[in-house]
């Protein structure tokens, strides 16, 4: 069954440092999302993308975030200058959206960020 | 407002069910779900229900929706150790955003 797949798993940064996260949808997937975990906190919405465009974006999602799909393929998140505040759990995730947009957001398994 | 509500813990027995609680605020949602979580792991879709169905079961999963209340339930029957996990209810569609809204999750621990 294809999935969506997040490199690194695990990544460690100093803090003012520019990170980016990477995720691979699912191929025939058109809209595209990050979310973030902080640790014991619910998950949270970053952003949403489709038609190589922010579509929807929280008030988390501030200058220092940017989301790129660079290659047809890859899905990024680029942290500009890292805070303490970012560490967290990253998720991808990623719907058909064809026709009738579908109703399953497939995640993947997640980036945990830890800022120093 | 966003907020979608579930009570923090939930322990039972090995072999009762489990009924996990969430309330929305957002009546305009279209699809509601539980995701499974299990510790330092990614989220895991276990069901989902259209806004405009009362009741889906799907094996031991049966999720009930009370849109009046704007309730949702998860009941786990047979409940195992391997169900322990954080579950957490979301909902999807909310004036026409497109974005999940996740609750606080209920961590749920199944004892022998």
């Amino acid at each position: 069954e294809p999935e969506v797949t997040q490199t690194p798993s695990h990544q460690v940064t100093q803090m003012g440092q520019e990170v980016i996260l990477r995720c691979v949808p699912i191929s025939n997937h058109l809209y595209f999302y990050w979310y973030r975990q902080i640790l014991g906190q619910k998950v949270e919405f970053l952003v949403s993308f489709y038609n190589n465009e922010i579509s929807e974006k929280s008030e988390i999602f501030d200058d220092q975030f940017s989301v790129e799909r660079p290659d047809g393929s890859n899905f990024t998140l680029k942290i500009r200058s890292t805070k303490l505040e970012d560490s967290a759990m990253y998720f991808c995730a990623s719907i058909p959206g064809q026709g009738a947009k579908m109703e399953t957001q497939y995640f993947g398994p997640g980036t945990r960020l830890l800022v120093l | 407002g966003e907020d979608v509500e579930q009570s923090l813990f939930l322990s039972v027995r090995e072999g009762d069910s489990s009924v996990i609680n969430c309330t929305y605020t957002d009546s305009s949602s279209t699809y509601l779900y539980w995701y499974k979580q299990e510790p330092g792991a990614g989220l895991q879709l276990l069901t989902y229900i259209f806004s405009n169905m009362d009741m889906k079961q799907d094996q031991r999963l049966t999720v009930l929706l009370n849109k009046k209340d704007k309730h949702l339930s998860l009941r786990i029957a047979d409940t195992q150790t391997g169900d322990s996990a954080i579950y957490f209810c979301a909902e999807w569609g909310a004036r026409d955003t497109d974005k999940l809204i996740f609750g606080t999750g209920t961590r749920l621990q199944v004892f022998p």
